[in-house]
């Protein structure tokens, strides 16, 4: 089992629709979680933290966090093409030291 | 916010040569930076961690010898690839954290094409 898994896609919805993004981790420990943004060529950004189970929003974006289920997503409304990108889940895991495992990211496709 | 700078932010060197890239928070105090390498359509996978005043920690399969870091103060870290070889072409990314928070920060990138 990979310790941060995500469907590659690619995901495509239409422009204007709620894009969701989906994250499962293996360390149950795990207190920390990050969404980033990656463009094409570019280094990541990071979009969302969430520490706490439950929604966080932030603009058109809502991380949410089941920790019993050990998921972790992340919803776009009103998705635009500039959105489309690769969506990397990032899990703090305290057994490797606090240091961030990556999953390996959706391509998120947004069509005009 | 947060900012982190890299240099340069594309290279193209012989094979054989040394390449070192610089890794700098700009707004911020980092107490650990962390290289990152990625190839192309894959994930980030983690090289090694720099801490400022002491050793970088380095991943398992990650040659220290040949990837020389140096974390020479609190806003400055610097990544060595010794006698490159086209098998090290790839995108090298640095990423700084505060002391509290443990959300990273991530530089632009650095492109490294060895001929």
């Amino acid at each position: 089992q990979k310790e941060v898994e995500q469907n590659s896609g690619p995901l495509s919805v239409p422009e204007g629709a709620i894009a969701s993004l989906n994250c499962t981790y293996s360390d149950r420990g795990s207190q920390s979680f990050f969404w980033y943004r990656q463009y094409s060529g570019k280094s990541p950004e990071l979009i969302m933290s969430i520490y706490s189970n439950g929604d966080k929003e932030d603009g058109r974006f809502t991380a949410q966090l089941n920790k019993a289920s050990q998921y972790v997503s992340l919803l776009i409304r009103d998705s635009q093409p500039s959105d489309s990108a690769t969506y990397l889940c990032a899990v703090n895991m305290s057994w490797r030291g606090n240091k961030l495992v990556f999953g390996a990211g959706t391509i998120l496709r947004v069509k005009s | 916010g947060a900012v982190v700078s890299q240099h340069p932010s594309r290279v193209i060197c012989k094979s054989g040569t040394s390449v070192k890239i610089e890794c700098r928070s700009l707004d911020f105090q980092a107490t650990t930076m962390f290289w990152y390498r990625q190839f192309p359509k894959k994930s980030l996978m983690l090289m090694a961690t720099s801490n400022e005043g002491s050793k970088a920690t380095y991943e398992q399969g990650v040659e220290k010898d040949k990837f020389l870091i140096n974390h020479a103060s609190l806003t400055l870290s610097t990544l060595t690839v010794t006698s490159a070889h086209p098998e090290d072409s790839s995108f090298y990314i640095c990423s700084a954290r505060e002391g509290g928070p443990d959300t990273q920060y991530f530089g632009p990138g650095t492109r490294l094409t060895v001929l």
